[in-house]
């Protein structure tokens, strides 16, 4: 087990609605980064928050946005969603200083959108 | 776009040793490789890094070739468990740009 949650662990909506989704980082990490991964393909990277800034984006739309809040703790929304929103939702936790560190995933958010 | 390249593929007796190749022949001198495994549809789990040595964990070994253009995951006695999708990642980290690129993996499967 790695320490990242993430919540809900399955979610269905509908195309246009909004949904939020949570992820709660490793104890002692400073950084949250998501990841989008569709069915049968690795994981895309969508952004990454660094004491609450976003510290990087992938080619993701603006409709998909972050928050990270003071405990390091982290929000995905996406806007308006599209059918092809459906897919597992990764974070990722580290503590990012002078030298690289390794990234911990959390257990996914399966997102269905109809 | 990832910057390696593996088998689509792969099937291993359970027991034996399993060996998973990875090409990244434009692999830069601060980049390091990494490997993670997915196990049906989990988050993706940490299993070793290295950035010129060979290395060894827990759960496996990285094997660099000198000229660093390829790799070799070896998981040393495999179990059926290990059976997942195994991606070999190069990375590096400049002012804090730490966004992993994934390729496809190799699929890894244990037979009985």
């Amino acid at each position: 087990e790695t320490g990242v949650t993430q919540s809900p662990t399955h979610l269905i909506k509908t195309r246009g609605q909004q949904v939020t989704l949570r992820c709660s980082s490793q104890s002692g990490h400073n950084t949250v980064s998501w990841y989008q991964q569709a069915l049968g393909q690795g994981p895309q990277f969508i952004f990454q928050y660094y004491r609450e800034e976003e510290n990087g984006r992938g080619n993701f739309p603006p409709r998909f946005s972050g928050l990270q809040f003071p405990n390091y703790s982290s929000e995905l929304n996406v806007n308006a969603l599209e059918l092809d929103d459906s897919a597992l939702y990764l974070c990722a936790s580290s503590l990012q200083g002078q030298y690289q560190e390794t990234q911990y995933f959390g257990p996914g958010t399966r997102l269905l959108v109809l | 776009d990832a910057k390696t390249t593996q088998p689509p593929s792969m099937d291993c007796a359970e027991g034996r040793a399993a060996n998973l190749p990875c090409n990244h022949s434009t692999i830069s001198g601060n980049e390091y490789v990494y490997w993670y495994r997915q196990i049906h549809s989990q988050g993706p789990q940490y299993i070793i890094h290295g950035l010129k040595n060979n290395e060894t964990n827990e759960m496996a070994s990285l094997i660099i070739t000198e000229d660093r253009k390829s790799s070799t995951l070896i998981l040393p006695h495999a179990t059926l468990r290990d059976t997942a999708v195994y991606y070999c990642i190069v990375r590096v980290y400049v002012n804090r740009d730490d966004k992993i690129i994934f390729g496809k993996g190799t699929r890894l499967h244990i037979l009985p």
